[in-house]
C-alpha cells in the first residue's frame, strides 16, 4: 500500500457525460501527478500540481481539467466523455517536485 | 526528446531461471531512469532508480539494472525468477532529468512458469 488513495475504484458512464476522479496523496506529499493508462496509448503523463499550483502538463485533452485543493487532495475532471477515454487513471504523489513518485491503485473508467 | 523502448512485449521464464527485461532509452542529456512494476489490478511500484550515481543499481525483490551510456541501455535483471515476479514491468525516463514528468515504455509482461 503506497499511501495514495483514489476514489472511486471503478466508474461506468455514458458518452457525453462528465465525471470527477479524486486522489488523496500520501501524508506530507505536496506534489500530485495524474496519468492515463490505455491499451492503445500505454501510460501517459497528464498533469502535475505542486502545493496547489499547476507545474507541468503532458498529453492532457482540453476536455480534461484538474486542480489541487488547499488540503492537497486533487481532482481530475473529465467532460464530454468519449469511448476512447475509457482507461485506468492513476494518481501519484511525491514529497516535493523532484522526488520519487508513489502511485495509487487507480480508477478504472469505462465509457459506454 | 526523451523516450524509452522496451524491446520485448512478453517474456516467459521458468521459476528459478534468470530474468532479463531489455530497455533502451533516448535522451538529449543525462537521464534519470526507473523501473516500475505493476501487478494485476494493482498500482505501480518503484523497483529501482538510476540518477547518475552508481551505474549498477540494486532494487527491491532482488532486481537490479545496469546503466550503459555507450549502449543507451538500462536492462533489468534478476538471477532467479519467482512465481510472484509475474507482472508487467515498465522502463521509465524522467522528462526533466529529475523525478518530474515520467515517460513510460510500452511495458513488458513477464510470465513465470513452474
Amino acid at each position: 500500500d503506497s499511501g495514495v488513495t483514489q476514489t472511486p475504484k471503478h466508474l461506468i458512464t455514458a458518452t457525453g457525460q462528465r465525471v470527477t476522479l479524486r486522489c488523496s496523496p500520501r501524508s506530507g506529499d505536496l506534489s500530485v501527478y495524474w496519468y492515463q493508462q490505455s491499451l492503445d496509448q500505454g501510460l501517459q503523463f497528464l498533469i502535475q500540481y505542486y502545493n496547489g499550483e499547476e507545474r507541468a502538463k503532458g498529453n492532457i485533452l482540453e476536455r480534461f481539467s484538474a486542480q489541487q485543493f488547499p488540503d492537497l487532495h486533487s481532482e481530475l475532471n473529465l467532460s464530454s466523455l468519449e469511448l476512447g477515454d475509457s482507461a485506468l487513471y492513476f494518481c501519484a504523489s511525491s514529497v516535493v517536485e523532484y522526488d520519487e513518485q508513489f502511485f495509487g491503485p487507480g480508477t478504472r473508467l469505462t465509457v459506454l | 526528446a526523451q523516450s524509452v523502448t522496451q524491446l520485448d512485449s512478453h517474456v516467459s521464464v521458468s521459476e528459478g531461471t534468470p530474468v532479463l527485461l531489455r530497455c533502451n532509452y533516448s535522451s538529449s542529456y543525462s537521464p534519470s531512469l526507473f523501473w516500475y512494476v505493476q501487478h494485476p489490478n494493482k498500482g505501480l511500484q518503484l523497483l529501482l532508480k538510476y540518477t547518475s550515481a552508481a551505474t549498477l543499481v540494486k532494487g527491491i525483490n532482488g532486481f537490479e539494472a545496469e546503466f550503459k551510456k555507450s549502449e543507451t541501455s538500462f536492462h533489468l535483471t534478476k538471477p532467479s525468477a519467482h512465481m510472484s515476479d509475474a507482472a508487467e514491468y515498465f522502463c521509465v525516463v524522467s522528462l526533466s532529468g529529475g523525478y518530474n514528468k515520467l515517460i513510460f515504455g510500452a511495458g513488458t509482461r513477464l510470465a513465470v512458469h513452474p
